[in-house]
């Protein structure tokens, strides 16, 4: 069964910083695309950051581009999402997710419950 | 960036009817597009992909349509498990971007 846990939210004021962790079971983790999508509290989704299978290449939103950094650690079978410089804004609910097939994140066919990240003073 | 409207944002149906939503592109995506549903408090749940494709595990009552911009889930026989939250995603080019969701309540 696939198992996608993430860890790291918290309460941070504005400019600080945070790293979640994705934990991944389940599934060859090294031979899929991973990506991070949040939720502000009440709104809709918003893709944050994907990264592919070889290279890796990373990709992210323009929200985030230069405050944000994805990466992945294969022999952990872990994705790992930087947040610096965050904004009140950066508030949500981040999910890890699984890409269905391919090198390249974009159908998430599987999502983790979610690590809330508050950013208050 | 592509932008997907949903339609309705919310409805409101009874069970056993058949509920049809319907989300639109500002540009072609083919048929890359998927559908989620997101009970309240919960993770998304993926239904759909390719447009049409329906996700392992997931029951045929669940049915999704379209190609180029305009694209439509169907639900059919509602039931109360199905209160939720729906929302498209189009996956043809980054940035990746999902419509403003579609509230199923149950009369």
């Amino acid at each position: 069964e696939v198992y996608l846990l993430e860890s790291g939210g918290g309460l941070v004021q504005p400019g600080g910083s945070l790293r979640l962790s994705c934990v991944a079971s389940g599934f060859t983790f090294s031979s899929h695309a991973m990506g991070w999508v949040r939720q502000s509290p009440g709104k809709g989704l918003e893709w944050v950051s994907g990264i592919t299978v070889s290279g890796p290449t990373t990709y992210y939103a323009d929200s985030v581009r230069g405050r944000f950094t994805i990466s992945r650690d294969n022999s952990k079978s872990t994705l790992y999402l930087q947040l610096n410089s965050l904004r009140a804004e950066d508030t949500a609910v981040y999910f890890c997710a699984k890409d269905r097939y391919g090198n390249v994140f974009d159908y998430p066919d599987f999502w983790g419950q979610g690590t809330l990240v508050s950013v208050s003073s | 960036d592509i932008q997907m409207t949903q339609s309705p944002s919310s409805l409101s149906a009874s069970v056993g009817d058949r509920v049809t939503i319907t989300c639109r592109a500002s540009q072609g995506i083919s048929n890359n597009l998927a559908w989620f549903q997101q009970k309240p408090g919960k993770a998304p749940k993926s239904l759909i992909y390719g447009a049409s494709s329906l996700q392992s595990g997931v029951p045929s009552k669940f049915s999704g349509s379209g190609s180029g911009t305009d694209f439509t889930l169907t639900i059919s026989g509602l039931q109360p498990e199905d209160l939720a939250t729906y929302y498209c995603q189009q996956y043809n080019s980054y940035p990746l971007t999902f419509g403003g969701g579609t509230k199923v309540e149950i009369k």
